[in-house]
């Protein structure tokens, strides 16, 4: 079992839809939780940090399940400009150990 | 704004050339990272440095190394370039304190010809 799971996409959508990836992760000592977005040939950036009490920016939605070791990346009214790849991240005690995850590949079209 | 910057966006060696990347990050982060990234892998951990002069082994390290003489610099060195490392290459910084949230430099997309 991989240590960081996420959804394999790709996600094919028109705008305005609602788009949800899914994460799970297998050490559950892990400590820090965040989605990065990865634009075609740029480096990955920080969307959001996770925690177990949920937060929100704008459009997207972020939530954390310790207890079923699960993360979650909720999009409303996707735009076109959300197209990219959405990496979940995992680091364990003291930031010791840090697990990328595969990638979700978004497509928004019109 | 922050910034962790890569010396190269685009770079061509011939095989067996010694490769130097570098990578300068003005966050005063303790801890620096060296990532590949290529089609249907994902990122993958070459090295890692926790502090100066220290360094550590990730999940690929063959046919590479490594120094960290200053803080704010970490430099991956590919000793006799081969074809397999075509790839991007991407250098990060995180801090010890805080979340750990990782910063990410804009890449250096290497080709081995």
């Amino acid at each position: 079992r991989k240590e960081v799971e996420q959804d394999p996409g790709p996600f094919n959508v028109p705008e305005g839809a609602t788009v949800v990836f899914n994460c799970t992760y297998s050490n559950s000592a892990s400590q820090s939780f965040f989605w990065y977005r990865q634009d075609c040939r740029k480096e990955p950036k920080l969307l959001m940090s996770v925690y177990s009490s949920g937060n929100e920016d704008g459009r997207f939605t972020a939530q954390l399940n310790r207890a079923s070791q699960y993360i979650s990346l909720l999009i409303r009214d996707s735009k076109l400009s959300d197209s990219a790849t959405y990496l979940c991240v995992v680091i364990g005690t003291g930031g010791f150990k840090t697990i990328f995850g595969a990638g979700t590949r978004l497509f928004v079209k019109a | 704004d922050v910034k962790v910057t890569q010396s190269s966006r685009y770079l061509v060696k011939r095989t067996g050339e010694k490769v130097f990347l570098e990578c300068v990050q003005d966050m005063d982060h303790e801890n620096m990272f060296w990532y590949r990234q290529d089609p249907g892998l994902g990122l993958r951990l070459i090295y890692f440095s926790y502090d100066v002069k220290m360094k550590e082994k990730g999940d690929i390290p063959e046919g590479y190394s490594v120094s960290r003489e200053k803080k704010e610099r970490f430099s991956l060195i590919l000793e006799s370039a081969s074809t397999n490392q075509t790839s991007m290459y991407l250098c990060a910084s995180s801090s010890r304190k805080g979340n750990y949230g990782y910063t990410f430099g804009s890449g250096t997309r290497l080709t081995v010809v």
